[in-house]
């Protein structure tokens, strides 16, 4: 089956800098790549996701890249702010075939 | 997401006690699930239903039980078989399978069990 990593499991920076989190995918014939925020206790919420078809997909100060040759995507935060410390996860899974495998989530912390 | 609703938002239980989780969506999707979180292990799927009548096992389906009677309703069980059932669970429901937009799952409040 797919298996997902996700490194780093924490991250901190400073307000205002950029974030990066990488994930890695077992199965090629996966083609659906999502991300959610998860706030302390809360529930995970949909931020962006991207198919196999695009590259590069933007929202605002978010971003998600995919490289499917090298089986990676990642998660680009631009001007973090406080409000962006949660818990990120990836997921993977092949569209209308297989159900989401996630990653184990990545902590991000945003210092003002 | 706010169409997904997990009752209670905390349980307890007791040795040897079956318990069950109630989750409702009234997004008419076809397609719900189960997962359990711990810390640092990320979300692991229990169990899943694309339609009524129909579920299979997840990753971790040991000591659970589900039923889809209804198309809005998919309850979790913990059974006694559960041996450490401490975790904060969580119910999903998307569109459905092979469905323009199915794959995009969108997740209830979650539940956290514990163990008295």
């Amino acid at each position: 089956g797919e298996n997902v990593e996700q490194h780093p499991s924490t991250l901190s920076v400073q307000e205002g800098d950029s974030a990066v989190i990488k994930c890695t995918y077992s199965d090629s014939a996966s083609n659906y790549f999502p991300w959610y925020k998860q706030e302390l206790g809360k529930r995970p919420q949909l931020i962006i996701d991207i198919r196999s078809n695009v590259g590069e997909k933007k929202d605002q100060r978010i971003a998600v890249t995919l490289n499917k040759t090298a089986k990676h995507f990642s998660l680009h935060i631009t001007e973090t702010q406080p409000e962006d410390s949660a818990v990120y996860f990836c997921a993977a899974s092949i569209r209308g075939y297989s159900t989401l495998t996630f990653g184990k989530g990545t902590m991000l912390l945003v210092s003002p | 997401d706010g169409g997904i609703t997990q009752s209670p938002k905390y349980l307890f239980r007791k040795e040897g006690q079956n318990v069950t989780l109630s989750c409702e969506q009234n997004l008419n999707h076809d397609a719900m699930y189960w997962y359990r979180q711990d810390p640092g292990q990320g979300l692991r799927l229990i169990y899943y239903s694309q339609i009524v009548n129909d579920f299979q096992k997840g990753d971790i389906a040991e000591g659970y039980s589900v039923s889809r009677e209804k198309k809005e309703s998919f309850p979790l069980t913990v059974t006694s078989a559960q041996k450490n059932p401490t975790a904060f669970y969580l119910c999903a429901s998307s569109i459905g399978f092979g469905l323009m937009g199915g794959e995009t799952q969108y997740f209830g409040p979650g539940t956290r069990l514990l163990v008295l």
